[in-house]
């Protein structure tokens, strides 16, 4: 099984400044199939970032992704109100098929 | 608007079975691989199961196969989970999505249906 590892659980910031999260995997996801989304309480997950670095439609461009192999990184440029909330990584190809990390909370300082 | 309706969920008792369906409105189905995945405040999100738009293909989790049966009606554009055998740790809001072939992720997702298994 390949786990997800994200940290910090969480983040405590104020808007306008950079988040940075990281999602850490126990072996190589094969081809960057790394997604990230967001969930707001009592919401289902949005998707933010698919294929480790390619935004999905509708996303700011203050969300980016980067890495591969086993580490990855979701920023975000200037944290915005409405940006406050959980995020989780998911990665492909392991077994079980998809597997998510724990999530990284990121809260207003 | 592309939108994902889950249905079904509700309280049942250990060793029961619940089916959850999932409408979906705004894109062409049959042509989207669909999935199912829950979550707990404990164990997080967790990917249950996933079928291909044609339905050649189906694969679970370890922990609900030969319990749970993914299918789909392309006919009425929708999406089923039976669930069979069902355990307190099956306790979870069940959402269903679309899995795009890009990335190997889920682009839509339902509001979630919240199934208890409780005596």
């Amino acid at each position: 099984e390949i786990v997800l590892t994200q940290s910090p659980g969480t983040l405590s910031l104020s808007p306008g400044e950079r988040a940075t999260l990281s999602c850490r995997a126990s072996q190589s996801v094969s081809n960057n199939y790394l997604a990230w989304y967001q969930q707001k309480p009592g919401q289902a997950p949005r998707l933010l970032i698919y294929g480790a670095s390619s935004r999905a439609t509708g996303i700011p461009d203050r969300f980016s992704g980067s890495g591969s192999g086993t580490d990855f990184t979701l920023t975000i440029s200037r944290l915005e109100p409405e940006d406050f909330a959980v995020y989780y990584c998911q990665q492909y190809g392991g077994s079980p098929l998809y597997t998510f990390g724990q999530g990284t909370k990121v809260e207003i300082k | 608007e592309v939108h994902l309706l889950e249905s079904g969920g509700g309280l049942v008792q250990p060793g029961g079975s619940l089916r959850l369906s999932c409408a979906a409105s705004g894109f062409t189905f049959s042509n989207s691989a669909m999935g199912w995945v829950r979550q707990t405040p404990g164990k997080g999100l967790e990917w249950v199961s996933t079928i291909t738009g044609s339905s050649e293909y189906t694969s679970y989790v370890d922990s609900v196969k030969g319990r749970f049966i993914i299918s789909r009606d392309n006919s009425k554009n929708t999406l089923s989970l039976q669930m069979n055998s069902l355990r307190v740790e099956d306790t979870a809001v069940y959402y269903c999505g679309r899995r795009v072939d890009q990335g190997r992720c889920f682009d839509i997702w339902g509001q979630g249906t919240m199934v208890t298994v409780s005596s």
